[in-house]
């Protein structure tokens, strides 16, 4: 069955540091992967996605995702966090059909000023 | 701009009672889905829909059941909420491979 990994549930990082984020995919074919945030007591908004092509994806808030297929792994990047990225951070595994998405648990993003 | 809207932001209910939540997309996409989110569980996906009047069970249905009469509009339904319904409820519609979100509904069953 497919499963997505987020190992961290629980990242603090100082304003201006460096973040990444790390996810891990178990589905053997080619992934379509996501990453979404939730600000507290929002829905959820996609950051960036994978289908194809270079491996290296851009997003929307300075964000950016690489996927490695050897590793498994789809890490969302930052070089330098603002206070306002402090959320929850989820990746997701699409089925390429159906659009099911199956999700990580999520890391929860703390930024300390 | 997509938009995905839920008809309420916050629910308060007592146990045994029927329970709506209704989803709105305007996008006219065909792929319409309801999660519920709990900490440390992530989402969870209860049922989902390709098209009016067709649905599928996801991961988690039991308690729930769903309606789409319309294609815009995807309700769920709690026959009879009980506490361990007490959660997040996020709907979602798809296009192109990609879910968007509307802002949730979190319901506390008493």
């Amino acid at each position: 069955a497919q499963s997505v990994t987020q190992p961290d549930i629980h990242i603090t990082v100082s304003e201006g540091a460096s973040l990444e984020l790390r996810c891990n995919y178990s589905y053997g074919a080619t992934p379509y992967l996501f990453w979404y945030v939730q600000s507290p007591g929002q829905g959820l908004q996609l950051l960036l996605k994978y289908f194809s092509g270079d491996t290296l994806v851009q997003g929307i808030k300075g964000f950016e995702a690489e996927f490695k297929r050897s590793q498994s792994s789809f890490n969302l990047r930052k070089p330098s966090v603002h206070w306002s990225d402090a959320a929850e951070y989820f990746c997701a595994d699409a089925n390429f059909g159906n659009e099911k998405l199956t999700f990580g648990t999520g890391t929860r993003l703390t930024i300390i000023p | 701009d997509v938009k995905v809207t839920q008809s309420s932001r916050y629910l308060v209910k007592r146990t045994g009672e029927k329970v709506f939540l209704e989803c709105v997309q305007d996008m006219d996409h065909e792929n319409m889905f309801w999660y519920r989110q709990d900490p440390g569980l992530g989402l969870r996906l209860i049922y989902f829909s390709y098209d009016v009047k067709m649905k599928e069970k996801g991961d988690i249905p039991e308690g729930y059941s769903v309606s789409r009469e319309k294609k815009e509009r995807f309700s769920l339904i709690l026959e009879s909420a009980s506490t361990n319904q007490t959660s997040m409820y996020l709907c979602a519609s798809s296009g192109r491979e990609t879910q968007y979100f509307g802002p949730g509904t979190r319901l506390l069953v008493l």
